[in-house]
């Protein structure tokens, strides 16, 4: 299992520009998450994803927007990027089992909007 | 009041050393907790799920008091390779994870 990946690595962005940042898990796991990680600080949630088709917002969704169309993918698309929006994006999954879920989390995109 | 607190340290230990981390809640209806490590530059990976009862995975033991709304992590004789930061986590429902901002732990020899 690759477990959960996400592309690209590291890319820089024009204030303005829009990108997707991209998520795919195959161990099956019904939840899906995306957080971003300032310096220094903790994990923010964004959105999250309890299975295919049914996203709700976290913490700090603003400027941002996901779909979830199969259980592996989970994209998180960034429209008209701004300097706040510079960050390292994890994008994680867990599989619920009744309440104690463990979330695994991919390497992370590093993301720079100058 | 943040949702989930924890002393941000940092903590610098000599080897060998026994440390502790708190890490409190402010909603008394959290239900999971778990405590991460995250390398520098890295993702966080689990590191043990705390159980009511306590639990403890060899050199490292997690409590819960839920009584006071806190989390505790202690690492006996700590190893230059425990050097991290070590992130709390609390679930109120199944599926959202709240993140403490972690507390970062530095062993010297």
């Amino acid at each position: 299992n690759a477990g959960v990946t996400q592309t690209p690595k590291f890319r820089i962005l024009k204030i303005g520009q829009s990108m997707t940042l991209q998520c795919a898990q195959d161990m099956n796991h019904n939840y899906m998450y995306w957080y971003r990680q300032d310096p220094g600080m903790g994990l923010k949630l964004i959105y999250y994803s309890v299975g295919a088709g049914i996203t709700d917002k976290g913490e700090v969704p603003n400027g941002y927007n996901v779909s979830r169309s199969t259980t592996e993918d989970f994209p998180l698309r960034l429209e008209l990027a701004a300097p706040s929006q510079t960050s390292v994006y994890f994008c994680a999954s867990s599989y619920a089992q009744g309440r104690k879920e463990t979330q695994y989390f991919g390497p992370g995109t590093r993301l720079l909007v100058l | 009041r943040k949702e989930v607190e924890q002393d941000p340290g940092p903590f610098n230990v000599p080897e060998g050393a026994t440390v502790a981390f708190n890490c409190t809640y402010s909603n008394s209806a959290s239900q999971s907790f778990f405590w991460y490590r995250q390398d520098c530059r890295k993702e966080p990976k689990l590191l043990m799920s705390v159980y009511s009862s306590g639990n403890e995975d060899g050199r490292f033991t997690a409590q819960l008091n839920r009584a006071s709304q806190y989390i505790s992590l202690l690492i006996r004789d700590s190893k230059l390779s425990d050097s991290a930061t070590y992130l709390c986590a609390v679930n109120v429902n199944a599926g959202k994870s709240t993140f403490g901002d972690g507390t970062t732990l530095t062993v010297k020899p």
